[in-house]
């Protein structure tokens, strides 16, 4: 089976733009998970998707956005970007309903870099 | 919020030493999952640990899991250079609550 797949891979945006971030689970799995990662803040969950629904959100702004296609394919948008919006932002999948607890399966990542 | 703690926050062994890293945590779980990043990658599942489980084993990985303490360790055994990596603890509590990572133990294996 193919694994999580992210596009792209890499980005550079400006301050203001905004930017979207996509995520092909494994297929089969249903759950999709995102998460920001930092240097100062670790790992921090943003929202997980089920059946093209946003089942768990983390504490970020309303600038970050997702939604999740009924092939399970999700996306996820930043608005108005600020420069502490730089990161690695990965996405995972899971395969049961009960999704964001079980065994998570990352992508590779997007490394976004806001200037 | 960070549930769970790694420590230390950065280990250097030899090649073929046992690395011994620790996660502690805040509130009760269902299950407890250790995971590795290589540099600037995705994380790789290692090994989930349910709380009525006290001890795991694979390959060369050992978890085990001590619920009145609140804390797990990881072991690695016979370590090697490709152990070089991150690794991460990270705590289910209940139903459909998002995994909470803690911020990881920096391993760097000399060969």
């Amino acid at each position: 089976k193919a694994g999580v797949t992210q596009t792209p891979r890499y980005l550079i945006k400006t301050r203001g733009q905004q930017v979207t971030l996509s995520c092909s689970p494994i297929s089969g799995h249903r759950s999709v998970s995102w998460y920001q990662q930092t240097p100062g803040q670790g790992l921090q969950f943003l929202f997980e998707y089920f059946s093209e629904t946003q089942r768990n959100k983390g504490n970020f702004p309303g600038r970050f956005s997702g939604r999740q296609f009924s092939n399970s394919r999700s996306e996820m948008n930043v608005s108005t970007l600020e420069l502490g919006d730089s990161a690695l932002y990965l996405c995972a999948s899971s395969r049961w309903a009960q999704g964001p607890q079980e065994t998570q399966y990352f992508g590779p990542g997007t490394r976004l870099l806001v200037l | 919020s960070q549930q769970g703690e790694e420590d230390p926050q950065a280990l250097s062994i030899q090649e073929g030493e046992n690395a011994t890293m620790n996660c502690s945590y805040k509130t009760s779980i269902n299950n407890l999952q250790w995971y590795r990043q290589n540099s600037g990658r995705g994380l790789v599942h290692l090994i989930l640990i349910r709380s009525n489980e006290r001890e795991k084993h694979s390959g060369r990985l050992r978890v085990t899991l001590d619920t009145s303490k609140k804390s797990s360790s990881l072991l690695i055994t016979a370590s090697r250079a490709a152990d070089t990596a991150s690794y991460f603890c990270a705590t289910g509590v209940s139903g459909n609550t998002p995994l909470v990572f803690g911020k990881g133990t920096r391993l760097s294996v000399i060969a």
